[in-house]
């Protein structure tokens, strides 16, 4: 199975602050990732598919970038509705397999 | 607009069985592979099962092989997941997702709100 490490685990920060989130495959999934944030309670919802396109009625403000093992998801300015816990999807190779998650929290 | 309503879930005691259904509305359901995914409370999500448009082709993680069966029923727009021999780890929220790869080559887009199982004796 691929394994996809996802780090941080955790981070906190502030209004205003830009937020990164790497997502490493154990082996190359090409653009196959996807990224999603999920609130509690909520279903996950995505944001970036196919590694760096932004999904219809996401905000500009986030990004995402790489291919082969290596992605990273970014925020450019934290906003309080972004408070949340992301998660990349790799659909490369089944099983697909999810990151552990990357929770965001208010400093 | 596209919808996915689970339903299904409950409490159970381990070993026994339950169907797990998902109701879409709003695309043409025959025309997408359909996935469940879970995610057991307060942990991350897990892809365990995956369906193709016309229910020709299923796929499953070892996790759950040979004791999750996906089906679908086209006439019915509607989505089910039969769950065996049911464990105590097995308790999570599940979730139906649209498969849209051929659409856009990306990950699954509508997610329904999910159905919890809870399993415990």
């Amino acid at each position: 199975d691929i394994q996809m490490t996802q780090s941080p685990s955790s981070l906190s920060a502030s209004v205003g602050d830009r937020v990164t989130i790497t997502c490493r495959a154990s082996q190359d999934i090409r653009n196959d990732l996807g990224w999603y944030q999920q609130k509690p309670g909520k279903a996950p919802k995505r944001l970036i598919y196919a590694a760096f396109n932004l999904q219809s009625g996401v905000p500009s403000r986030f990004s995402g970038s790489g291919s082969g093992t290596e992605f990273t998801l970014a925020i450019s300015s934290l906003q309080p509705e972004d408070f949340a816990t992301y998660y990349c999807l790799q659909h490369n190779t089944y099983p697909w397999t999810f990151g552990q998650g990357t929770k965001v929290e208010i400093k | 607009q596209v919808q996915l309503v689970e339903s299904g879930g409950g409490v159970v005691q381990p070993g026994t069985s339950l169907r797990l259904s998902c109701a879409a509305s709003g695309f043409t359901f025959s025309r997408y592979a359909i996935h469940w995914v879970r995610q057991a409370p307060g942990k991350g999500l897990e892809w365990v099962a995956l369906i193709s448009h016309d229910g020709s082709n299923e796929y499953y993680p070892d996790s759950v092989k040979g004791r999750f069966t996906i089906s679908r029923d086209n006439s019915k727009n509607t989505l089910y997941l039969q769950v065996n021999s049911l464990r105590v780890e097995d308790t999570a929220v599940y979730f139906c997702a649209r498969d849209v790869r051929g659409i856009d080559s990306g990950s699954p887009d509508y997610w329904g709100q999910g159905t919890l199982v809870t399993v415990s004796s």
